[in-house]
């Protein structure tokens, strides 16, 4: 059974700060989404990694795929608090998305 | 491109009826879709996919007879739960993954429609 581990699972940190959010995953995969979600609302594609030293940055946020290692980042630069929202990784073994529990993130003056 | 919606957004149901929910591809079209059901603050859980013209695949744990699921073309995909009861009451969400029309492997979501049984 594939297995993805994200942590942490809940964050809060002051705007202007940095962090990193990790997701782990227990089998083999080239392919890793990352997935914001705002309350009440769907999921919000943010980035797709297809391969093993992938990295993508969009505004603050810089997602990285390591796969031998099977783990990806989504590093935030310099929070505001716009960022604050539930973030989730998936990861695509061929099948169906296996996501895991999500990141609720909340930036805070 | 890529554009998924689902109706209805929100529905209210008494204990005892069924609810449909429609999925549709506006753009491409979805060789694949798939039903995620999400409860408050969980993540998302796959509970079937389905293939045009072909019978669901439900995932373990997930009653079929219960869930019934029509992808009856390309563009769209029916989720009808029946004999709806209080703990069916969640957010749904859709999403198609289509060979023609943004990307092959990408799973493209919809809005979501959040289901309360009453």
């Amino acid at each position: 059974e594939l297995k993805v581990e994200q942590n942490p699972l809940f964050l809060s940190m002051q705007e202007g700060k940095n962090y990193t959010i990790y997701c782990n995953y227990s089998t083999t995969s080239d392919r890793l989404y990352w997935y914001r979600q705002d309350p009440g609302k769907s999921l919000e594609s943010l980035f797709v990694l297809l391969s093993n030293g992938a990295v993508k940055q969009e505004g603050r946020l810089m997602a990285s795929l390591d796969t031998k290692a099977r783990l990806s980042t989504l590093h935030i630069t310099a929070a505001v608090h716009d960022l604050s929202a539930t973030y989730f990784c998936a990861v695509d073994p061929g099948y169906a998305l296996n996501f895991g529990k999500g990141t609720s993130l909340l930036v805070t003056p | 491109g890529a554009v998924v919606s689902q109706h209805p957004s929100w529905v209210i149901c008494k204990s005892g009826t069924s609810v449909k929910i429609e999925c549709r591809s506006l753009d491409f079209q979805a060789t694949t879709m798939f039903w995620y059901r999400q409860f408050p603050k969980q993540s998302l859980m796959l509970m079937a996919t389905s293939n045009e013209g072909s019978k669901a695949t439900y995932e373990q744990g997930v009653e079929k007879d219960k869930f019934l699921i029509n992808h009856a073309s390309l563009t769209l995909s029916t989720l009808t739960v029946t004999s709806a009861h209080p703990e069916d009451s969640s957010f749904y969400i859709c999403s198609a993954r289509g060979a023609s029309g943004g990307t092959s492997y990408e799973q493209y979501f919809g809005p979501g429609t959040r289901l309360t049984v009453t």
